[in-house]
């Protein structure tokens, strides 16, 4: 079974500042899909960034970027020029190669983002 | 195009009750999972319907059950209503490896 961890449970950063939320992992597969998803109080998740783990290449999406580190196990986000409109929770998940395979997620942390 | 729809928005039930919560996937989408959030944790893997069957199934109890329809849409039902049943759910619908998609959640509160 896959386990993922998400050790802070609570962050904060100044607008325009960047900030980096952790995540470890820990499964059996070699190959795998890593996210993550951003929930703000209106309650619906919202896909942040994907990283596919035979990818070596990190991903990034706009201010958005991990650091994957699959020998570690660690998945992390690093979210540049922070703006007001981030906060919010934010959940890492994994899920297996296998097509609509279910998503793990963490416990979740808390961003607020200071004006 | 309308992403995933899911009613009601909230809902307060007794100890004891059963309640259904329903759920329309995004349109295109075959697979519909859902998911319990409890407050201030990450969501948990209920269960998943493909081709209007259980496909896939978390540690959750058999007071739990569901269904899909020709349609996709799909309904979760929570028989014997306890306090701990008290969550966020969270239903999203999927297409092979294009990723899901998640609904806004129904709120339910048990008394």
């Amino acid at each position: 079974a896959q386990t993922v961890t998400q050790s802070q449970p609570e962050m904060s950063v100044q607008e325009a500042e960047t900030v980096t939320l952790s995540c470890t992992y820990d499964t059996s597969e070699n190959n795998y899909y890593l996210f993550w998803y951003k929930q703000p109080p209106s309650r619906q998740m919202i896909l942040v960034i994907r990283q596919e783990a035979y990818k070596q290449q990190n991903a990034t999406e706009n201010r958005f970027s991990v650091n994957f580190q699959k020998a570690a196990k660690s998945f992390s986000l690093k979210i540049s020029d922070s703006q007001l409109g981030d906060t919010a929770m934010y959940f890492c998940a994994f899920m297996g190669l296998r097509a609509n395979s279910k998503l793990t997620f963490g416990k979740g942390i808390t961003l607020s983002v200071r004006p | 195009d309308a992403g995933v729809t899911q009613s009601p928005t909230h809902l307060i039930k007794t100890r004891g009750q059963q309640v259904t919560l329903r759920c329309s996937p995004k349109s295109g989408h075959d697979t519909v999972s859902w998911y319990q959030q409890a407050l201030g944790q990450g969501p948990q893997f209920i269960f998943q319907y493909y081709e209007e069957e259980e496909r896939q199934r978390g540690n959750f109890p058999d007071r739990f059950s569901g269904h899909q329809f020709p349609n996709y849409s799909s309904e979760l039902n929570v028989n014997a209503l306890l306090l701990g049943d008290s969550a966020l759910y969270l239903c999203a619908s999927s297409l092979a490896f294009y990723g899901y998609t998640f609904g806004s959640g129904t709120r339910l509160t048990v008394v």
